[in-house]
């Protein structure tokens, strides 16, 4: 079954807390993103790689970081979370970056307090 | 620049009524347009997309959008409400990258 699994689904860590949301697809996909969703917001792109060891700033960069050393995990790092950064975290893979259909992580809901 | 511009961001029908959501966008270039549905605690799913063979594009649960050029609209409709429906409903863009709108949340009446 194709899918894109992120871990884990539920997250509250404190300020300043070292954490890293894992993403993993089974579709040999070359594209993988992440986004968060805020209310009122729809989903903005945090960062994006095209391919192994490429990685690139997506609109909302500040505060993240990623690696893509396999083609398919694409793990999200908060090296210092802040409470701006409560949000729910989705990752997705796809053919290509924006004409194929994207396939969604279940999300990650992360609370910094 | 290209933006998707969703309006409403709440919308509610009473079963069986006809859906409607409103989705407009702006591109420099011949767009790719989705349609994604989320439904509470998943990730989103597509529900259908155009890429330029057909203006009318029928998707999956009953959907189906309309592209028009000259409105710059993909608006996403289904005839006849089911509880079932009642989901977040996200219009995108595709092109260097996928561009989302801000989503319109769908509650059905019984």
């Amino acid at each position: 079954e194709a899918q894109v699994t992120q871990n884990p689904r539920y997250l509250i860590t404190v300020t300043g807390k070292k954490l890293t949301v894992t993403c993993s697809q089974n579709m040999n996909h070359e594209y993988m993103s992440w986004y968060r969703q805020d209310p009122g917001l729809g989903l903005r792109q945090i960062y994006y790689s095209m391919n192994v060891e490429v990685t690139d700033k997506g609109d909302v960069p500040e505060g993240y970081k990623v690696s893509r050393k396999e083609k398919r995990n694409f793990p999200l790092i908060l090296e210092s979370p802040s409470p701006n950064q409560t949000s729910l975290y989705f990752c997705a893979s796809s053919h290509d970056r924006g004409f194929s259909e994207a396939f969604f992580g279940q999300g990650t809901r992360l609370t910094v307090v | 620049a290209q933006s998707v511009t969703q309006l409403g961001s709440h919308v509610s029908v009473s079963e069986g009524a006809l859906v409607l959501l409103r989705c407009n966008y702006s591109s420099s270039v011949p767009p790719y347009l989705f349609w994604y549905v989320q439904y509470p605690n998943q990730g989103l799913q597509l529900l259908l997309k155009y890429t330029s063979a057909a203006t009318l594009v029928k998707g999956i649960n009953g959907f189906e959008a309309e592209f028009k050029k000259s409105e710059t609209s993909f608006h996403l409709t289904k005839p006849s409400a089911h509880m079932s429906d009642a989901a977040e409903y996200f219009c995108a863009l595709g092109a260097q990258k996928l561009v989302f709108g801000q989503g319109t949340r769908l509650t059905i009446n019984p």
